[in-house]
C-alpha cells in the first residue's frame, strides 16, 4: 500500500533556530500534501494544503512567513520552522493524497528549548 | 462547510465485549468518511472508508462501520476488542462535491479508547 516517510521522529533544537521536517511518499506520486499541527490530547489542525509547483495554501491563523512548505517535486513537500520558539513545539504530521486516498507520516516531535 | 462530532472524549469497555465509538458528519454535499486509528507519538492509520455502496464498512483488525445518511452517522464498531485496540480514534468527512482541487478532510477531536482486561 501506500507509504509516507515523514522525517525526522523527533527533534530539539534550540529557540531562535530553524527546523525541516521531511514528508516523502515512497511508492506514489503525490499531487497535494497536507500539513497538520496536532496538540496534546486534541485532534488535527491542518496549517496548510500544498500543491506540486504552486505556493501552499495555509489556514487562517497560521504564519506562512513562520512555516514554510515547500512542495518541489510530486513526491516530496517540506515545512520549515523558522525562528523557532517554544511555543511551536508540538506534534507536526504530513499527509499525502493520491487518487486513492490519504496517507499519513508517522509524525514529528518537536521540542524547542 | 463540512463538519464531524465524536460526543465521546473517552470510551471504556472490557476486553471482549462490543465496542462503539460514535461520529457523526455535516455536510452540504454527499459524504466521503473515513476513520483513523492513532497510537502514542506515531501518525494516523487508516481503518476504513465510506464513499458509496453497502452502508456497512469493514475495515482493518475487525473494525467495521455503519454508514446513516438519515442520523449523518458513521459510528465504529467491533463485535470483541482487544487491550491492543487501545487508541486514540479519529472520525474524518470530505465533501464529495467539494469543489476541483478540494481535497481537505475535516477531523472530529477524536475519541480515547480504552480496553481493559
Amino acid at each position: 500500500g501506500a507509504v509516507v516517510s515523514q522525517h525526522p521522529s523527533w527533534v530539539i533544537c534550540k529557540s531562535g533556530t530553524s527546523v525541516k521536517i521531511e514528508c516523502r511518499s515512497l511508492d506514489f506520486q503525490a499531487t497535494t500534501m497536507f500539513w497538520y499541527r496536532q496538540f496534546p490530547k486534541q485532534s488535527l489542525m491542518l496549517m496548510a494544503t500544498s500543491n506540486e509547483g504552486s505556493k501552499a495554501t495555509y489556514e487562517q491563523g497560521v504564519e506562512k512567513d513562520k512555516f514554510l512548505i515547500n512542495h518541489a517535486s510530486l513526491t516530496l513537500s517540506t515545512l520549515t520552522v523558522t525562528s523557532a520558539h517554544p511555543e511551536d513545539s508540538s506534534f507536526y504530521i504530513c499527509s499525502a493524497h493520491d487518487n486513492y486516498g490519504y496517507t499519513f507520516g508517522s509524525g514529528t516531535r518537536l521540542t524547542v528549548v | 462547510a463540512q463538519s464531524v462530532a465524536q460526543p465521546e472524549d473517552q470510551v471504556n469497555v472490557a476486553e471482549g465485549n462490543p465496542l462503539t465509538v460514535k461520529c457523526t458528519y455535516s455536510v452540504s454535499g454527499n459524504p466521503y468518511l473515513f476513520w483513523y486509528v492513532q497510537y502514542p507519538n506515531r501518525g494516523l492509520q487508516f481503518l476504513l472508508k465510506y464513499i458509496t455502496g453497502d452502508n456497512l464498512v469493514k475495515g482493518s483488525y475487525g473494525f467495521e462501520a455503519e454508514f446513516n445518511k438519515s442520523q449523518t452517522s458513521f459510528h465504529l464498531k467491533k463485535p470483541s476488542a482487544l487491550v491492543s485496540d487501545s487508541a486514540l480514534y479519529f472520525c474524518a468527512v470530505r465533501d464529495m462535491n467539494s469543489g476541483a482541487g478540494s481535497y481537505q478532510l475535516t477531523f472530529g477531536k477524536g475519541t480515547k479508547l480504552s480496553v481493559i482486561p
